[in-house]
């Protein structure tokens, strides 16, 4: 595609439960990252991909997140057993290696 | 202290006018920065890129990088109703692929 794709776009989830939220890069883009984007709270760095390199891990907030790159292009970011607090929208972008372009997001709400 | 610091707004001005957004940071290797502008519902898309101390203009918009302040400005020059919308700066320290530290974003609205 031209761009980068979330999905799904909006996903209400109970607290406790587990979720999956899914981007499709750019294709041909080695870098990919997510961000968690809070009211108020700007935009947030939780991971980096970047080619078959380990991934940069540094801002995961808990050992509930995780997310993995398959056959470096598609990635899945996970949260497990939901709290309030990641009520958020979900950012993933791309980038060739410089510039990230992103995705509309995922808005998580936990209820 | 937040390594970057942004005045929210709202900032409300009236179609035509001269916008001024600025952020400041604390890291003295921030090197990169840019603004990125996202509509509501939409995510962030990149304006401007620039790199050290210095000025860079595109059409309407002009980026400014003040190292020895450690202050950046976003300008808009006759601005339009359809530049409402959220203004984000962001630096990191190299320019290739690198974690972003953004602001917590502007929310500017252009009145008609």
């Amino acid at each position: 595609g031209a761009g980068v794709s979330q999905s799904p776009s909006n996903k209400v989830t109970e607290k406790g439960k587990d979720v999956e939220l899914r981007c499709d890069p750019i294709s041909g883009h080695t870098a990919l990252y997510w961000y968690r984007q809070s009211l108020g709270q700007g935009l947030e760095f939780l991971i980096y991909f970047q080619g078959n390199s380990a991934p940069d891990k540094s801002g995961l907030p808990s050992d509930r997140f995780s997310a993995e790159r398959t056959g470096g292009s598609v990635s899945t970011l996970t949260i497990q057993r939901t709290q309030q607090e990641d009520s958020a929208v979900y950012l993933c972008a791309s980038s060739p290696g410089s510039g990230y372009t992103f995705g509309s997001g995922t808005r998580l709400t936990v209820v | 202290q937040k390594e970057v610091e942004q005045d929210p707004g709202p900032l409300s001005v009236p179609e035509g006018a001269i916008v001024s957004l600025n952020c400041t940071y604390s890291n003295s290797a921030f090197q990169y920065f840019m603004w990125y502008r996202q509509y509501s519902r939409k995510g962030p898309e990149l304006l401007m890129y620039t790199y050290s101390s210095g000025n860079k203009e595109d059409g309407r918009f002009t980026a400014q990088v003040d190292k020895s302040s450690k202050y950046i400005s976003l300008f808009i020059r006759d601005s339009q109703p359809s530049d409402s919308a959220t203004y984000l700066c962001a630096m990191s320290a190299s320019g290739g692929n690198e974690k972003l530290t953004f602001g917590t974003g502007t929310r500017l609205t252009i009145i008609p």
